[in-house]
């Protein structure tokens, strides 16, 4: 079966330094999504990529896809304390490229120091 | 809306007993997904369903059971509970793109 893999498992930074994760399959995808879960709280959706190449920006978050539509990174310039949390990509795949289920990344856990 | 409802919240059971987890979602979605979640692992599938009486197994799938006799619910069962069923379990209903989650059950097997 498919399967995401995601880099660095946790990342320590000071307020105000630059963050960056990364996703990478063996497999082409056909998109790819990235989540965002809070401490305690629950998964929160983010963004979605289809295009080879693309590029989506929102606010201090940039989002990329790779040409090959194998790998994806999430860029946060300059984090504050309200970034902390893990930070997930996904990406629909399955036996046969069925598009019915997401298969998520073991995530990044992002720590922010005051 | 509410969107993606949860019951119970927690819940601590005895090794061998059994117990059904509840999730609704009020946002006439087709698909919708169980998954739990344990320390350094993620989110891993364990059943989902692509509509109203449909189901169909995820990655880890053994030990449980899961119904959708009606579209805005879906039941996850644990026939006999097992400690390494404890987990933090999520609810998600897939809208077009984006997956909308549950905020979760906390369950604990002794």
């Amino acid at each position: 079966g498919q399967q995401v893999m995601q880099i660095p498992q946790y990342q320590h930074v000071q307020e105000g330094e630059d963050f960056t994760t990364y996703c990478n399959s063996s497999t082409t995808l056909s998109n790819i999504q990235w989540y965002k879960q809070r401490p305690g709280g629950h998964p929160v959706f983010l963004i979605q990529l289809v295009k080879s190449g693309e590029v989506k920006k929102q606010k201090r978050l940039t989002f990329q896809f790779g040409e090959a539509k194998k790998n994806s990174s999430l860029h946060i310039t300059a984090t504050q304390t309200t970034d902390v949390g893990t930070y997930f990509c996904a990406a629909f795949g399955g036996y046969g490229g069925a598009t019915n289920k997401l298969i998520f990344g073991t995530g990044t856990l992002l720590a922010v120091q005051p | 809306n509410a969107g993606v409802t949860q019951t119970p919240k927690f819940r601590v059971l005895k090794t061998g007993q059994s117990m059904t987890l509840l999730c609704a979602q009020d946002m006439n979605h087709e698909y919708m997904y169980w998954y739990r979640q344990d320390p350094g692992m993620g989110l891993r599938l364990i059943h989902y369903s692509v509509g109203e009486g449909t189901t169909a197994k995820g990655e880890v799938p053994d030990g449980y059971n899961v119904s959708r006799l009606k579209k805005q619910n879906f039941l996850l069962g644990l026939e006999s509970a097992a400690p390494s069923q404890t987990s933090v379990y999520f609810c998600a209903s897939r809208g077009y793109n984006e997956q909308f989650f549950g905020p979760g059950t906390r369950l604990t097997v002794l």
